[in-house]
């Protein structure tokens, strides 16, 4: 099983602020079967980025993934209030596992 | 607008068992695989298993192989998850989610509690 370990567990951060959120995979994943998720709490995770770098329909350009291998960024330019929240990465390229998640939370 | 709700939660028994369903619009759900991922209580999501669009491959995690079973009804545009042998460990809330084009989880339902205790 690929294990994905991200960090930090905790950002705290202001609004306006750039967030760098990291993902460590336990053996090599390709690029095209990384993905990102966020969840605000009480709903349902909704797609951010898949194919490590390619955002989902409707999510704004402040939001960018980058990496390759065991190595991968979620990165948010600009903090909205609406960003924060848990992200969670994913690879899909043996079976499917997720990381254990890191909130982004007010500073 | 593609839309996924899923039911059949609720307070069982250890060693129960329990019937979920996820009915979907706004798509044409025949031609896309389906997942079932849960989230305990505080706690991060887990897959749970896979289905083809056409049935034809299945995959489950280890923690709930024998004891659940995925299914499709195509013509009722719905996706199943019959549990069985409930446990503690499967409090959770379930989530189904439509499989992509590129094999990323692109929607989700709103979830259904599953409350698995004496």
């Amino acid at each position: 099983e690929i294990v994905l370990t991200q960090s930090p567990g905790t950002l705290s951060l202001s609004p306006g602020e750039r967030a760098t959120l990291s993902c460590r995979a336990s053996q090599s994943v390709r690029s095209g079967s990384f993905a990102w998720y966020q969840q605000k709490p009480g709903q349902a995770p909704t797609l951010l980025i898949s194919g490590a770098s390619s955002r989902a329909t409707g999510i704004p350009d402040r939001f960018s993934g980058s990496g390759s291998g065991t190595d991968f960024t979620l990165t948010i330019s600009r903090l909205e209030p609406e960003d924060f929240a848990v992200y969670y990465c994913q690879q899909y390229q043996t079976s499917r596992t997720f990381g254990q998640g890191t909130k982004v939370e007010i500073k | 607008e593609v839309q996924l709700v899923e039911s059949g939660g609720g307070l069982v028994q250890p060693g129960g068992s329990l019937r979920l369903s996820c009915v979907a619009s706004g798509f044409t759900f025949s031609n896309y695989g389906m997942n079932w991922v849960r989230q305990a209580p505080g706690k991060g999501l887990e897959w749970v298993s896979y289905i083809s669009s056409s049935s034809s491959t299945i995959y489950y995690a280890d923690s709930v192989k024998g004891r659940f079973t995925i299914s499709r009804d195509d013509a009722k545009n719905s996706l199943y998850l019959q549990m069985n042998s409930l446990r503690d460990e499967d409090t959770a809330v379930f989530y189904c989610a439509r499989v992509s084009r590129e094999w990323s989880d692109d929607y989700w339902g709103q979830g259904t509690l599953v409350t698995v205790s004496s």
